[in-house]
């Protein structure tokens, strides 16, 4: 049982938008901590596609949005691609626990 | 470019301790602006944070391992090292070390290591 919760799976034809959510809790998003999220494509390390919420870092197609809002966050993904198939995964801080935590995973099917 | 390099045995018995290392090169781990963290993925689960630690030598550990782990870090060879004690089958996992970044409001990993595969068997 993960601290932030996400829906195991997702999916959506090429074009299409979709959103992953992440749900947390008053020690965690709710306290003010950002949420990070990160894209695990098969066999490969995940790799940081949000920070602080909003943010995308450098080479990260503005197809990908982030937001948050009270104790959850959600990443929607426009414009749908093939390559967009993937496992997605949100990361905040919680207080509770002093430490990261990690949402437990959304498989993207582009189909 | 900063590269981080996953090291150490495939394969550790059950009761025995798991000993990885983490080699950091393009750049120095000696910096206050980063942390250094673990992380595991069970096979076909999800990511769960082990621990982290600063230059300096202050380490965080998640609270379900922190009786079994200790992060090192050794800025001479700009290296950081992960040993969990007493594995058991749940252990078995791929491995990551990861650069961190920390705030007052945030805390997240900017560059993985490419993982190694640990297996715990007899």
């Amino acid at each position: 049982q993960s601290v932030l919760t996400q829906p195991p799976s997702v999916s959506g034809a090429p074009g299409q938008r979709v959103t992953i959510s992440c749900t947390g809790s008053s020690s965690n998003i709710g306290a003010g901590y950002d949420v990070h999220w990160y894209q695990q494509l098969p066999g490969t390390a995940p790799k940081l596609l949000m920070y602080g919420n909003t943010n995308r870092p450098s080479g990260v197609p503005d197809r990908f949005s982030g937001s948050k809002s009270d104790t959850s966050a959600s990443l929607a993904i426009s414009g749908l691609q093939a390559e967009d198939e993937a496992d997605y995964y949100c990361q905040s801080y919680d207080s509770s626990l002093s430490g990261s935590v990690f949402g437990g995973g959304t498989k993207l099917t582009v189909l | 470019q900063l590269h981080l390099q996953e090291s150490g045995p495939g394969s550790v018995k059950p009761s025995e301790t798991l000993s990885l290392t983490c080699t950091v090169s393009g750049g120095s781990i000696n910096t206050r602006s980063y942390y250094w963290g673990w992380i595991r993925q069970p096979p076909g689960k999800g990511l769960e944070w082990i621990g982290s630690i600063y230059y300096s030598g202050s380490t965080y550990y998640t609270p379900s391992l922190k009786s079994r782990v200790t992060i090192s870090v050794d800025t001479s060879k700009n290296q950081f090292s992960l040993r969990l004690s007493s594995v058991t089958a749940t252990d078995a996992a791929v491995y990551y070390c990861a650069r961190q970044l920390s705030g007052r409001t945030y805390w997240y990993f900017d560059l993985w290591g490419r993982g190694t595969l640990v297996t715990v068997s007899s």
